[in-house]
C-alpha cells in the first residue's frame, strides 16, 4: 500500500495511563501533519512537520500532548495522563510539500481512542 | 470569526442528480489554497478537488467541480451525477500561508444521495 497508514486503529486505554499513536506517511512526503476529529465534528489541527524545521505545534491543546517525527518518516503523536475528553479519531496526513498542488495533504485511516 | 463556513448541514439529493455543495470562506492573504475532501461512514478523509487562489480556471475532477468566485469568497462543490456510494460528510477546507500550510477545515455537510 502506498498510503498513509496508522497504528493502532483502536485503542481503548483507561484514564489517566499514557498512549502512543503511530503515522507512517506516504513515501517522500515531507509534509506530515496530525488533526483530532471529536465525534460528529471537523478536524482540528494539532501539529504539522515539515522537513528538519521546528514543528509547528500551535495546535496541540495540552502539554499532555506531545509529538515526535524522525527525519522524513513515521511520527509518534503520545498523550499522556490521557482524559476522556481525549476521545477522538486522530487523523494523520502526508503532502509531498507546501506549495500548489503539493500541498494536497493525504490522509490515513484513523486511530479511534476512546478513554474510559 | 470562522474561517471556513458551510452553511448546510445536510443536504438531499437523487440519484443522477446534480448537487451544490457551499463553502465560503475567510482570510485576507492572497495566495491561499482550497480543498474538499469526502468523508464515508468509515471514516477515512479522501482528497477529492484543490483549487488555488491564483489559479485562472475552476478547478475539475471527473464528477467533481469547483465553482471558485473569489470576490465572493465561495468554493463550492458541485457533484454531476450523483451516484449512491456519494452519500458522506464532505468537508471544505482551506490552507493560508500564515497557518504553515495546515488545514483549518469547515463543519462539513452531509449529504445522502437517494434511488
Amino acid at each position: 500500500g502506498a498510503g498513509v497508514s496508522q497504528s493502532p486503529s483502536n485503542k481503548v486505554t483507561e484514564k489517566g495511563k499514557d498512549v502512543e499513536l503511530r503515522c507512517d506517511p506516504i513515501s517522500g512526503h515531507t509534509a506530515l501533519y496530525w488533526y483530532r476529529q471529536r465525534l460528529g465534528q471537523g478536524l482540528e489541527f494539532l501539529i504539522y512537520f515539515q522537513g528538519n524545521s521546528a514543528p509547528d505545534k500551535s495546535g496541540l491543546p495540552s502539554d499532555r500532548f506531545s509529538a515526535e517525527r524522525t527525519g522524513e518518516s513515521v511520527s509518534t503523536l503520545t498523550i499522556q495522563r490521557t482524559q476522556q475528553e481525549d476521545s477522538a479519531v486522530y487523523l494523520c496526513a502526508s503532502s509531498l510539500g507546501v506549495r500548489g498542488a503539493q500541498e494536497t495533504q493525504y490522509f490515513g485511516p484513523g486511530t479511534r481512542l476512546l478513554v474510559l | 470569526a470562522q474561517k471556513i463556513t458551510q452553511t448546510q448541514p445536510g443536504m438531499f439529493v437523487q440519484e443522477k442528480e446534480a448537487v451544490t455543495l457551499d463553502c465560503t470562506y475567510d482570510t485576507s492573504d492572497p495566495s491561499y489554497g482550497l480543498f474538499w475532501y469526502k468523508q464515508p461512514s468509515s471514516g477515512e478523509m479522501i482528497f477529492l478537488i484543490y483549487q488555488g487562489s491564483y489559479d485562472q480556471q475552476n478547478a475539475t475532477e471527473g464528477r467533481y467541480s469547483l465553482n471558485f468566485q473569489k470576490a465572493r469568497k465561495s468554493a463550492n462543490l458541485v457533484i454531476s451525477a450523483s451516484q449512491l456510494g456519494d452519500s458522506a460528510m464532505y468537508f471544505c477546507a482551506m490552507r493560508e500561508p500564515s497557518g504553515y500550510s495546515t488545514l483549518t477545515f469547515g463543519k462539513g455537510t452531509m449529504l445522502l444521495v437517494s434511488p
